[in-house]
């Protein structure tokens, strides 16, 4: 089953502020992905890390690959109303080439 | 450069039929996989293939039938429809399975009436 705890489910936040998330995990992984879903669309990369304590930007989106190697975070400075979407983390564990976990999601409302 | 492209994009089915999703990718990916998004439920893996001619089981595939006959096609076979299976289907593809994670295609929503 799935071993990947995202949270929160859902937020909605007003534009300008900042967003944080996270997926932990039971297992040791290798690989986080961050990914946005639009409506209608199919999930889109952001961001990918490779190695424990790396911080990666894209733009507004900041991920880091925790220490432990069992979890991941996701911040978004300044939000504004197109961070509107889904957010997925995704893991690869060592034992698993390929096969990538998907956290459940995060639905992120923006507010003007 | 098309990218990853599933056809079609809504289908709606009887218990019991069979259909075939189509996915095609025109980016050499060795790579390919389905997921199945339902709400609550993330992505969940069904099927992937490392290359043409070697298919592998995911989290949840039991219904469906894979085969990689070329490195381009990936198609998934409902073999006789149920309403569980009613969902959203993503095809992906990727170069290496790992370092450039896996591309999207757009989906395809299925109604299993």
């Amino acid at each position: 089953g799935q071993q990947l705890n995202q949270s929160p489910q859902s937020m909605f936040i007003q534009e300008g502020e900042d967003v944080s998330m996270n997926c932990t995990s039971s297992s040791i992984f290798n690989t986080w992905l961050w990914y946005k879903q639009d409506p209608g669309e199919g999930p889109v990369l952001l961001i990918a890390l490779y190695k424990a304590g790396e911080l990666t930007s894209n733009g507004r989106l900041t991920a880091q690959f925790g220490i432990t190697r069992k979890d991941s975070f996701l911040n978004i400075s300044a939000s504004i109303p197109s961070d509107v979407g889904i957010y997925f983390c995704a893991g690869l564990t060592t034992d698993s080439w390929g096969k990538f976990q998907f956290g459940a999601g995060t639905q992120v409302v923006v507010t003007p | 450069n098309a990218g990853v492209t599933q056809t079609p994009k809504f289908q709606v089915l009887k218990t019991g039929q069979s259909m075939t999703l189509q996915c095609a990718q025109d980016m050499n990916h060795e790579y390919m996989s389905w997921y199945r998004q339902d709400p609550g439920m993330g992505l969940r893996l069904i099927h992937y293939s490392v290359g043409a001619g070697i298919t592998d089981q995911g989290e949840v595939p039991n219904g469906y039938n894979v085969s990689r006959s070329t490195t381009e096609d990936f198609p998934l076979r409902l073999l006789s429809a149920a309403p569980s299976q009613t969902s959203v289907y993503f095809c992906a593809s990727s170069p290496d399975g790992q370092v450039y994670g896996y591309t999207f295609g757009s989906g395809t929503r299925l109604t299993v009436v």
